[in-house]
């Protein structure tokens, strides 16, 4: 079974804390992309990475793919209540059959 | 705007009463999944597919089934609902390219509540 390990699975802070979300597998990714939802939401695509030791900025958002593209890890910085929400990581293995392989989920609460 | 629509956002059915949700999109994507979601988890996959290729999660219940008529439209049947398949169901799309990532666009989902 292809498992990607998404961790923390909760995470409450303060605004203008930063954080750390990371994704692990032992198996190899083609790409990896990060959604957001919101509650009663569907999710929202942020970014997609597909080469190893990729880094990609999205205002406070910092997207790494590992050398390996085995793992992936979004950081926020200064994060503010809007970031508040379920965040996803899903991986497109090389010989996928156009599925994704989910990670189980971090929920983010951001504390005004 | 191109988007992923889904009908309707709220249902609420009978336990045993069979539900039909509705899925239909503008992005022209060729590929169209079926998720269930309960309480801030992973979408798991029930089906996708691949113009009018069907393909089956082997852990799919039978109860499960789905119809694509055409390339924008795409249903899912719950022939029997029992409690336990009360969840939020979501549909995306994505475009097949030839080394693509298969990145996905998800409709706002459907809360299926069973009583």
């Amino acid at each position: 079974t292809q498992l990607l390990e998404q961790s923390p699975q909760f995470l409450s802070i303060q605004e203008g804390e930063n954080l750390t979300v990371y994704c692990n597998s032992s198996s190899v990714f083609s790409s990896l992309q990060w959604y957001r939802q919101e509650p009663g939401e569907g999710p929202v695509l942020l970014v997609t990475v597909v080469t190893g030791g990729e880094v990609k900025k999205l205002k406070r958002l910092t997207f790494q793919f590992g050398d390996a593209r085995k793992d992936s890890s979004l950081h926020i910085t200064a994060a503010q209540p809007g970031d508040t929400g379920l965040y996803l990581c899903a991986g497109a293995l090389v010989d996928s059959n156009y599925q994704l392989i989910w990670g189980a989920g971090t929920k983010l609460i951001i504390k005004p | 705007d191109a988007m992923v629509i889904q009908n309707p956002r709220y249902q609420v059915t009978q336990f045993g009463k069979p539900v039909t949700l509705s899925c239909s999109q503008t992005l022209n994507h060729n590929v169209m999944y079926w998720y269930q979601q309960k309480s801030s988890q992973a979408p798991k996959l029930l089906f996708h597919y691949y113009d009018k290729d069907f393909n089956n999660e082997a852990d799919t219940p039978d109860n499960f089934q789905s119809r694509r008529p055409n390339t924008s439209f795409c249903f899912l049947d719950i022939r029997s609902p029992g409690l336990g398949d009360a969840a939020m169901y979501l549909c995306a799309t994505s475009r097949d390219v030839v080394g693509g990532a298969y990145e996905q666009y998800f409709g706002p989902g459907t809360r299926l509540t069973v009583t």
